[in-house]
């Protein structure tokens, strides 16, 4: 079955630079590919997600891009805020068994002012 | 304000016993979700329904039930046959069954055993 795999597992950065978090999938019939942010106590909420037909995504400050060859996805955070301080997962969907989503392990983002 | 309500927010379970945990949510969303989230791990699906009446099994099943008697809600009932339930447990809802739609996720319960 599908994998994914996120790193790193910790990431530290002072206020104002990029954060860049990467994911990896096993299973090249995966064509969805969502990030959440996690704060404390709360449950995950959808940032930013893409689909396999698009190589790029932009929101704002936050950036998604999938290279479908080697099956990885990455996403990027530019100009940090504090307020950006949380758990970010990467998930992976193939659109079968109801949108079954699996997810990465998890990335803390500590951004220090 | 639409969205996923999860209650209670903690919960206790005893050895031996049965606990439910409440999920509804108010988006008209066919596809509902249930999944299991354990220190410094991703979620793992446990149960999804993707219509009234009707459930599948995820993942991690074993220890777990679930129904579908309203669009609207998707109660998880945590057996005295799991034997780890001490977790995060976060309920979610997408608009439907395919096309990969979003899925949006409640505040959780917390499960602990006395």
């Amino acid at each position: 079955g599908e994998n994914v795999e996120q790193h790193p597992s910790t990431l530290s950065v002072q206020e104002g630079d990029s954060a860049v978090i990467k994911c990896t999938y096993s299973d090249s019939a995966s064509n969805y590919f969502p990030w959440y942010k996690q704060e404390l106590g709360k449950g995950p909420q959808l940032i930013i997600d893409i689909r396999s037909n698009v190589g790029e995504k932009k929101d704002q400050r936050i950036a998604v891009t999938l290279n479908k060859t080697a099956k990885h996805f990455s996403l990027h955070i530019t100009e940090t805020q504090p307020e950006d301080s949380a758990v970010y997962f990467c998930a992976a969907s193939k659109g079968n068994q109801g949108g079954k989503l699996i997810f990465g392990q998890g990335t803390e983002l500590s951004v220090k002012p | 304000d639409g969205g996923i309500t999860q209650s209670p927010k903690y919960l206790f379970r005893k050895e031996g016993q049965n606990v439910t945990l409440s999920c509804e949510q108010n988006l008209n969303h066919d596809a509902m979700y249930w999944y299991r989230q354990d220190p410094g791990q991703g979620l793992r699906l446990i149960y999804y329904s993707q219509i009234v009446n009707d459930f599948q099994k995820g993942d991690i099943a074993e220890g777990y039930s679930v129904s579908r008697e309203k669009k609207e809600s998707f109660p998880l009932t945590v057996t005295s046959a799991q034997k780890n339930p001490t977790a995060f447990y976060l309920c979610a809802s997408s608009m439907d069954r395919g096309a990969n739609q979003p899925q949006h996720f409640g505040d959780g319960t917390r499960l602990s055993i006395l």
